[in-house]
C-alpha cells in the first residue's frame, strides 16, 4: 500500500519550477505532503482531501485527483530553502483509516 | 514552547540487549506514532497509539514494543528480537486519529556496536 512517488530525485537552479508525483494503487481519502532536510524532521506542508482541491502556500501547492488516485505537488521559482526530501503520505478509507502510507521519497537539490 | 522531545538523539545497542528510546510531547495530543526510516525507504510505520492506554501494531512491529500509560509519553523499547535495529527512528504526534498533520520530533539514530 506504499504509495510511488516520481521522480526519485530534482536538480533544479534557483527560479526553476518542479513537479513531484505520488500515485497509489488504493482509493484514496487524503494525502499528506512533508519536507526533511538532510539530518532533521519531516515537517508538514499541507493535507489534501479528496475532491481534486488545489491547496498552497507561498510558491508551494499540490493538487489532488482522487480518481486517478494522485497527487502532485508544484514548487514554483524554486528557493535554495526548498531543497530537502519530500514524502507523501496517503490515507485510505478501509479499516486503517486514519493511518499514513508514505512513500520513499524525492529528493530535491536547488542550486544558485 | 509547544512541540516533541525524542531521546536520545544517538544511541549505541549491544547484542542482546534492549534499548528504549523516550519520546515526550507536550502538543496535548492524542495521536501518537513511531516511525523507523532507512534510507530510500521513506516512513515505515512500527506502533502507533490512538489514545492513552491503547496501541496498535504497524506494518513492522516485529522486535519493538510501546506503552501509553500517559498521554504525553509513548516510549519505543527495541528488543534483542529486531536483528537489524539499526536506522533512524522517528516519533511523532497529531491532535487527533485520522487525516491530521503529524508533527515530528527530530529522530535517534540507533546503531549496533
Amino acid at each position: 500500500q506504499q504509495p510511488v512517488q516520481s521522480p526519485q530525485a530534482v536538480i533544479l537552479r534557483e527560479g526553476e519550477d518542479a513537479v513531484i508525483n505520488c500515485s497509489s494503487s488504493k482509493a484514496l481519502y487524503s494525502v499528506h505532503w512533508y519536507r526533511q532536510k538532510h539530518g532533521e524532521a519531516p515537517v508538514f506542508l499541507m493535507i489534501l482531501l479528496k475532491g481534486g482541491e488545489q491547496k498552497g502556500h507561498d510558491k508551494i501547492s499540490a493538487s489532488f485527483n482522487e480518481k486517478k488516485q494522485q497527487s502532485s505537488l508544484y514548487l514554483t521559482a524554486s528557493q535554495l530553502s526548498y531543497s530537502g526530501t519530500y514524502f507523501c503520505g496517503t490515507g485510505d478509507r478501509g479499516s486503517t483509516l486514519g493511518r499514513l502510507y508514505f512513500g520513499r521519497g524525492t529528493q530535491l537539490t536547488v542550486w544558485p | 514552547d509547544g512541540g516533541i522531545t525524542q531521546s536520545p538523539k544517538y544511541l549505541f545497542r549491544k547484542e542482546g540487549q534492549n534499548v528504549t528510546l523516550s519520546c515526550e510531547q507536550n502538543l496535548n495530543h492524542d495521536a501518537m506514532y513511531w516511525y523507523r526510516q532507512d534510507p530510500g525507504q521513506g516512513l515505515r510505520l512500527i506502533y502507533y497509539s490512538q489514545i492513552v492506554n491503547d496501541f496498535q501494531k504497524g506494518d513492522i512491529a516485529e522486535g519493538y514494543s510501546v506503552s501509553r500509560e500517559k498521554k504525553e509519553s509513548f516510549p519505543l523499547t527495541v528488543t534483542s528480537a529486531q536483528k537489524n535495529p539499526t536506522a533512524f527512528y522517528l516519533c511523532a504526534s497529531s491532535m487527533s486519529w485520522g487525516n491530521q498533520p503529524q508533527h515530528f520530533g527530530d529522530g535517534t539514530r540507533l546503531s549496533i556496536l
